[in-house]
């Protein structure tokens, strides 16, 4: 069964700052990649979706790098902003599109 | 934009109503999940769909149903509602495996149950 971790559970950082949130999964044979956004009490937002062939994706300050073999993929957020801070997932997505989540990391962006 | 709209954003239930939550996608996805989402546990998927009328069970299926009768509308119903059922629900959307497509998420609904 897929197993997906985010450590650490929560992160303070100074604005500024570029910071790299990890994820790693147990299962290799993945579909691809997922990080998502939540916002508290809101639903997720997708951030980057990386497929299983592909070692990164980019959107503006966010890069997705994916490692299939060592199961790990980060998150990189280049020069930190207060608005950055929110709950920050991964999720990994087998056969038939059902994706694995781990508990995310908790953000929070220091002005 | 993709937009999946759940009917509430609150609700309070008494132990044993029956209770149906609703959830609606304007995209055309063929695929529709419903999770829950619980502090320290995360997202626990409950029940996708592939398409009209059809359902798989996911993680933690007992204690809940589903009904998808218009490939836009997804229902999931908690036949009596119990106090281990107070959580966030979480639906969502995307296009069928083997075609690259996000999960879209709809805003959730925090069910109370009483």
């Amino acid at each position: 069964k897929q197993e997906v971790t985010q450590i650490p559970a929560a992160l303070s950082v100074p604005e500024g700052e570029n910071l790299v949130l990890n994820c790693s999964f147990t299962d290799s044979a993945i579909y691809n990649l997922q990080w998502f956004r939540q916002d508290p009490g809101k639903g997720l937002t997708s951030l980057l979706l990386i497929q299983s062939s592909q070692r990164e994706q980019t959107s503006g300050r966010l890069n997705a790098s994916l490692d299939k073999s060592s199961g790990r993929s980060t998150l990189y957020i280049a020069a930190s902003q207060p608005g950055d801070s929110a709950t920050y997932l991964c999720a990994v997505a087998g056969a038939n599109s059902k994706l694995t989540f781990g508990k995310g990391i908790t953000l929070s962006v220091r002005p | 934009d993709v937009k999946v709209t759940q009917s509430s954003r609150y609700l309070v239930k008494r132990t044993g109503e029956k209770v149906f939550l609703e959830c609606v996608q304007d995209m055309d996805h063929e695929n529709m999940f419903w999770y829950r989402q619980d502090p320290g546990l995360g997202l626990r998927l409950i029940y996708f769909s592939y398409d009209v009328k059809m359902k798989e069970k996911g993680d933690i299926p007992e204690g809940y149903s589903v009904s998808r009768e218009k490939k836009e509308r997804f229902s999931l119903i908690l036949e009596s509602a119990s106090t281990n059922q107070t959580s966030m629900y979480l639906c969502a959307s995307s296009f069928p495996f083997g075609v690259v497509s996000p999960l879209h998420f709809g805003n959730g609904t925090r069910l109370t149950v009483t």
